[in-house]
């Protein structure tokens, strides 16, 4: 399955709405369907699971949605730290991820 | 809290083996919640794959590298590790040793990564 995410670059000031979207080219169970972030110089971290289960210390202004072929992160009110890739993650029978989403401060 | 940490050459020379080993500590690696494995970022191509443990021993790798790869595990250490062999320049990437959630197939956590470079 080939997750195809966009923007490719999202650029926001503070306090925008971000909305990210990544696209399967067959249809993923939303059970495994997960998004990371990757700061500069770091390792992705976990943020949502499940297609929209929080993981650990992950503020609330992070929300998933979608099912079948189309899911969206959206970040409420993006905040300083949030600028980072985005990287969405699915199983299948393979484990595959997205190209990713630069967002970056405008 | 788990924490994974990578180690082994920054560089390797084409044609011969990439090892690289992984630390894990503040958790037992003897558990059938979670898998232990890989995952490489090629420069301007994104994240990667490359396989997975369980602590039975039971392993699965991604099938375009499934002829050249190997992870073991070695719990009385609590330590992983990678092997690649006959490597090309196209093997050149930053990899990450991960734990793998079973129930939910996700990656938490990871460890920070080291930069393998193929050069002769």
């Amino acid at each position: 399955i080939v997750l195809t995410q966009s923007p490719g670059t999202l650029s926001l000031s503070p306090g925008e709405r971000a909305t990210l979207s990544c696209r399967a080219s067959q249809s993923v169970s939303s059970g495994y369907l997960a998004w990371y972030q990757q700061k500069p110089g770091q390792a992705p971290r976990l943020l949502v699971y499940g297609a929209s289960s929080r993981a650990t210390g992950v503020p609330d202004r992070f929300s998933c949605s979608g099912s079948g072929t189309d899911f969206t992160l959206t970040i409420s009110r993006v905040e300083p730290e949030d600028f980072a890739v985005y990287y969405c993650q699915q199983y299948g029978s393979a484990y595959t991820f997205g190209q990713g989403t630069k967002l970056e401060i405008k | 809290q788990v924490q994974l940490q990578e180690s082994g050459p920054g560089l390797v020379k084409p044609s011969q083996t990439l090892s690289l080993t992984c630390t894990v500590s503040g958790d037992s690696i003897n558990s059938d919640a979670y898998y232990w494995g890989w995952i490489r970022e090629l420069p301007g191509k994104g994240l990667e794959w490359i396989g997975y443990i369980s602590y039975s021993g039971s392993t699965y790798y991604t099938p375009s590298l499934k002829s050249r790869v190997s992870i073991l595990l070695d719990t009385s250490k609590t330590q992983f590790s990678l092997k690649l062999s006959s490597v090309t320049a196209a093997d050149t990437a930053v990899y990450y040793c991960v734990r793998v959630v079973r129930a939910l197939r996700v990656f938490d956590p990871w460890g920070q990564g080291t930069q393998v470079t193929v050069s002769s």
